[in-house]
């Protein structure tokens, strides 16, 4: 069965741009959750969407936003884009929002954002 | 504040040795604590969980301990193999959330 897909894999802005990630979740899961991974910072919560709404938001700055569509695929966009938001962006989903061994938790492989 | 400590922040073991990574959790509404493998290009992949309610959990060469009065928990990882090279994420959440708490990472370098 297919994976998590995020696109695109690579994506290199320029500060100040803006850009939007895609997320689809694995077919039947409906909570998606997004997460940035950083050498320094390591990997922290962005914001998790359930049945097109937000149920969770993670301490970042409002230039990063998010949103899921009716078929659960979810997009998160980053505005006024600065060095510092150069990372890996995760999307994991999951069949119901709760813990992921028991409702498939499953991370992709991310996109890599590098702002120059 | 750092809701999950993890260290070592790397490690070196030799094949057929035992790997153990250890976190500390600060927050006691804490109920589910996964520990994750990443390897490089790939987002982190589950390998085993446990409850709280338990203090220990094997699956396969992979065990979690888990001490819930001195909230520790810890990854073993058994005859270790140049394979299980890669980066463990130890995690927490609360009931009904998927907003996980991640420590900071070990790099495990197994050497054949």
């Amino acid at each position: 069965k297919a994976g998590v897909t995020q696109t695109p894999r690579y994506l290199i802005k320029t500060r100040g741009q803006q850009v939007t990630l895609s997320c689809s979740p694995i077919s039947g899961h409906r909570s998606v959750s997004w997460y940035q991974q950083t050498p320094g910072q390591g990997l922290q919560f962005l914001f998790e969407y359930f049945s097109e709404t937000q149920r969770n938001k993670g301490n970042f700055p409002g230039r990063f936003s998010g949103r899921q569509f009716s078929n659960s695929r979810s997009e998160m966009n980053v505005s006024t884009l600065e060095l510092g938001d150069s990372a890996l962006y995760l999307c994991a989903s999951s069949f119901v929002p709760g813990q992921g061994l028991y409702y498939g938790y499953t991370f992709g492989s991310g996109t890599r954002l590098t702002v120059v | 504040q750092q809701q999950v400590k993890q260290s070592p922040q790397s490690l070196i073991v030799q094949k057929g040795g035992i790997s153990i990574i250890n976190c500390a959790y600060e927050n006691t509404a804490f109920d589910y604590f996964p520990w994750y493998q990443q390897f490089p290009g790939k987002g982190p992949a589950l390998l085993i969980a446990i409850r709280p309610d338990v203090s220990e959990k094997k699956e396969g060469r992979f065990t979690i301990s888990f001490n819930k009065s001195a909230k520790q928990f810890s990854l073993h990882i058994m005859d270790s193999q140049p394979g299980d090279s890669a980066t463990y994420f130890c995690a927490a959440s609360r009931n009904n959330f998927n907003k996980f708490y991640f420590g900071s990472g070990t790099k495990l370098n197994v050497k054949p």
